[in-house]
């Protein structure tokens, strides 16, 4: 079955735009989690949703946001971008955020700010 | 929060050399504890988990990590490895109080293996 996508894969935004971010998870994945990865800071959860509703924010300024849709499918928007927004946000999607089982990743995408 | 120490940046070591990749975590809570592996330009495959059982997690591409609980480490370990081993692998932490939506991330480790 196909794995998590994300599009695009890559994005060259400048400083002050905004962007929306796509992931579509596994079929039957009804939960879905996003993180910021960057060479400074690693790996930081942004947030998590289940059943279109948000679960878990991390700790983000207000300029991130995210929503899901109700076919599972996650989007996440940043506003009025910095350059230290520029990073790969990788997305993740399981059956349940309960469920002991493996979260899958997509390839991520990968925005740089200029 | 969640505080997990991986320490080494970097391991570089020859083909057919043992390895292993040190990860330490902040929680005296019972966790979750995973090992994913990240290749250039690609997202996360996890390698492993230890939720509870048996201290000794076998996973995949011959990797195995053991969970320490007194202390609070997760070391992963491959007795001979592979120029395609070549790749950052990051160790992670959920709380079980919490969900898997939610991981905490070392700040990973390359391994270059060396032919």
């Amino acid at each position: 079955k196909a794995g998590v996508t994300q599009t695009p894969r890559y994005l060259i935004k400048t400083r002050g735009q905004q962007v929306t971010l796509s992931c579509s998870p596994i079929s039957g994945h009804r939960s879905v989690s996003w993180y910021q990865q960057t060479p400074g800071q690693g790996l930081q959860f942004l947030f998590e949703y289940f059943s279109e509703t948000q679960r878990n924010k991390g700790n983000f300024p207000g300029r991130f946001s995210g929503r899901q849709f109700s076919n599972s499918r996650s989007e996440m928007n940043v506003s009025t971008l910095e350059l230290g927004d520029s990073a790969l946000y990788l997305c993740a999607s399981a059956i349940d955020p309960d469920s002991l089982l493996e979260a899958f990743f997509g390839q991520g995408t990968r925005l740089t700010v200029v | 929060a969640q505080s997990v120490t991986q320490l080494d940046s970097q391991v570089p070591v020859f083909e057919e050399a043992p390895v292993e990749l040190r990860c330490n975590y902040s929680s005296s809570v019972s966790v979750y504890l995973f090992w994913y592996v990240q290749y250039p330009n690609q997202g996360l495959q996890l390698l492993l988990k230890y939720l509870s059982g048996s201290t000794l997690v076998k996973g995949i591409n011959g990797f195995e990590a053991e969970f320490n609980k007194s202390q609070t480490s997760f070391h992963l370990r491959k007795p001979s490895v592979h120029i395609s081993d070549t790749a950052e692998y990051f160790c992670a932490v959920s709380d079980r109080g919490s969900t898997l939506g939610r991981l905490y991330f070392g700040r990973g480790t390359q391994l270059t293996v060396w032919p």
